[in-house]
């Protein structure tokens, strides 16, 4: 099946600068990319997905990047901000039933 | 429009009671999961259901069962509890499987002592 690898499992940044959490898989018929942002006792929410015939992704200060040779792809945030502190978790699927498989999750600190 | 709703929000069981969590979704998508989340483990999948009337074993079935009573409801039960079940559960929903986002419930924080 998908094996989803995600790093750092900490980032701590300065608000302000910018923010890059990296996955790579597994499985090359991978072909959705999600990334979910879960603050703490929270459910986890869509922020930003890829798809596998797109190279780039932007909404507002959040990007993502797809490189499908090398099969990984990141996120970006710019301009980080206190609101931005968070669990970021990435996730992989094909086109079939079995759901998403999520990397372990990078918790996000932003110093003030 | 509540989305995902899942009941009960915490519980607690002894080594070896039963219980069912219960999820329900008003906005009409065929597939529905639940997942188990533990620290440091990010969210693993327990079952799914593609549509009603179907269900398929996840990353990690053992120890639990589930029911597709109807296109919005999904439920997990465990038989028979064990400390290692000790996890929050999530149930999520999605409009077309394996190609859209997961929309997730609140959660149910269960301790098995």
């Amino acid at each position: 099946g998908e094996n989803v690898e995600q790093h750092p499992s900490t980032l701590s940044v300065q608000e302000g600068d910018s923010a890059v959490i990296k996955c790579t898989y597994s499985d090359s018929a991978s072909n959705y990319f999600p990334w979910y942002k879960q603050e703490l006792g929270k459910r986890p929410q869509l922020i930003i997905d890829i798809r596998s015939n797109v190279g780039e992704k932007k909404d507002q200060r959040i990007a993502v990047t797809l490189n499908k040779t090398a099969k990984h792809f990141s996120l970006h945030i710019t301009e980080t901000q206190p609101e931005d502190s968070a669990v970021y978790f990435c996730a992989a699927s094909m086109v079939r039933a079995d759901g998403l498989t999520f990397g372990k999750g990078t918790h996000l600190i932003i110093q003030p | 429009n509540a989305g995902v709703t899942q009941t009960p929000k915490f519980q607690v069981l002894k080594t070896g009671q039963s219980m069912t969590l219960q999820c329900a979704q008003d906005m009409n998508h065929n597939s529905m999961y639940w997942y188990r989340q533990d620290p440091g483990m990010g969210l693993r999948l327990i079952y799914y259901s593609a549509s009603e009337g179907t269900t398929d074993k996840g990353e990690v079935p053992n120890g639990y069962n589930v029911s597709r009573l109807n296109k919005r409801e999904f439920s997990l039960r465990l038989e028979s509890a064990a400390p290692s079940q000790t996890s929050v559960y999530f149930c999520a929903s999605s409009e077309l499987q394996g190609r859209a986002p997961l929309h997730f419930g609140n959660g149910t924080r269960l301790t098995v002592t």
